[in-house]
């Protein structure tokens, strides 16, 4: 079974810009989580979608949205990069109830010059 | 609010020898505890974790972990350390309705030969 997918892999941006990340989770799950690492620190959640709904938010400002759609596959969109946005965003799904793991995806490496 | 730290940025051992990393944690309620892999280039793999019941939980790869609640740890152990151990490890607590992941600063294993 194919796992957690993230496109694209690497992305180069300018400052202002906007970005589109895109995740598909693990067939049959239902839940979807996004984070951030920066380089030399552990990740740091940003949003996470159950059934399309949003279920929470990280300390991230207004600039950081997400969305998940029908299919649960997911996009996390950035407005007016700054050069503090570049890192690597992951993706991790899970099936969405209480107890169970999030599995994550090979995050997609974000530069902002 | 909860939080996770790593004391160890770095460590090296060599191989065969034993491993122990450590985690402390804060956390107002019963943590659900999550230990993390990271190879270069990847995303991250779960290695072991605790929701309740048996306080020393068995993950793979011959990893195993304690959970200590007098001293809010969750330290990360293994007999005899193999050379494709080497990689960055991250302790995380989860929390929230959403299990929202926490994640430490990580600490890089290298494995002299």
């Amino acid at each position: 079974d194919a796992g957690v997918t993230q496109s694209p892999t690497h992305l180069i941006k300018t400052r202002g810009q906007q970005v589109t990340l895109r995740c598909s989770p693990i067939s049959g799950h239902k839940s979807v989580s996004w984070y951030q690492q920066v380089l030399g620190q552990g990740p740091q959640f940003i949003f996470q979608y159950y059934e399309k709904e949003e279920r929470g938010r990280g300390n991230f400002p207004d600039r950081f949205s997400a969305r998940q759609f029908p299919n649960y596959s997911s996009e996390l969109n950035v407005n007016a990069l700054l050069l503090g946005d570049s890192a690597l965003y992951l993706c991790a799904s899970s099936w969405g109830g209480r107890d169970n793991e999030q599995f994550f995806g090979p995050g997609t490496r974000l530069t902002v010059l | 609010a909860q939080s996770v730290t790593q004391p160890d940025i770095h460590i090296t051992v060599s191989e065969g020898a034993s491993l122990e990393l450590r985690c402390n944690y804060s956390y107002g309620a019963t943590p659900y505890l999550f230990w993390y892999v990271q190879s270069p280039g990847q995303g991250l793999q779960l290695l072991l974790k605790y929701f309740s019941g048996d306080t020393l939980v068995q993950g793979i790869k011959g990893f195993e972990a304690e959970f200590k609640r007098s001293q809010s740890s969750f330290n990360l152990r293994k007999p005899s350390v193999h050379w494709s151990d080497a990689a960055e490890y991250f302790c995380a607590v989860g929390s929230g309705s959403a299990r929202q992941l926490t994640f430490g600063s990580g600490t890089q294993l290298t494995v002299l030969p």
